[in-house]
């Protein structure tokens, strides 16, 4: 059955970085790829990039270009995101999913087919 | 901020059929394929349709996506109770680098 276990939550100051990690376990972590959507309070989704589990590459939502890093560490099956320059409109859920992308019928395709429970991070003076 | 228009809330009484809009344009909804998500209340987002029509195992099939054209639609027939949830879609937008995007989302209500 295939899991992702995040890290617990964070309390950060305007400035700061955060760390979030997301295990994986159950498939072949570098068949997939791991995406990150975050989530403020009461508000909607919004995806922030996601990374090949396969070779690491990335590729970030152009609002987060310079703030956001995501890695992998396949020796442990574990995908981190660290957004620095923490703002307090940064305080969301951040969420790790599963990402899928590929080819079908000559059109690209990309979903989430798993998703980690979220890890709360609040950015407050 | 989000570029894939969907109604506020959408409600019904079990059983009923409700279906829920997803507007958006030709770099998103209208080159690429359409994707849905049910999130409900207080646990993490749940992919309920991915290409625009197909339901991964384990989704009820009262559950259907369409697309046509720069929109989209989701329903839900037969209305149950555990329903009621917020829903999204979303879709691959080409006018930006990275940019997969998220509908505003739709609050379904089981009356």
């Amino acid at each position: 059955q295939v899991h992702l276990v995040q890290s617990g939550a964070e309390v950060k100051k305007p400035g700061a970085s955060v760390k979030v990690s997301c295990k994986a376990s159950g498939y072949t972590f570098t068949s997939y790829g791991i995406s990150w959507v975050r989530q403020a309070p009461g508000q909607g989704l919004e995806c922030m990039g996601w990374i090949s589990g396969y070779n690491g590459n990335t590729n970030y939502a152009q609002r987060f270009q310079g703030r956001v890093t995501m890695t992998t560490d396949t020796s442990t099956n574990t995908a981190y995101m660290e957004l620095r320059s923490l703002r307090s409109d940064d305080t969301a859920v951040y969420y790790c999913a599963r990402f899928l992308s590929g080819t079908y019928l000559l059109d690209y395709y990309y979903y989430m087919d798993v998703w980690g429970k979220g890890t709360t991070v609040t950015v407050s003076s | 901020q989000s570029v894939l228009t969907q109604p506020p809330s959408a409600s019904g009484t079990p059983g009923q059929r409700v279906s829920i809009s997803c507007s958006g344009s030709s770099s998103n909804i209208g080159s690429n394929y359409v994707y849905w998500y049910q999130q409900l209340p207080g646990t993490a987002p749940k992919l309920l349709i991915y290409i625009n029509d197909q339901r991964p195992s384990g989704v009820p099939d009262r559950f259907s996506g369409s697309k046509s054209g720069t929109s989209a639609s989701l329903a839900i027939s037969g209305l149950r109770s555990e329903d009621e949830a917020d829903y999204y879609c979303a879709a691959w937008d080409d006018s930006l680098t990275g940019r997969y995007v998220f509908g505003t989302g739709t609050k379904v209500t089981v009356l």
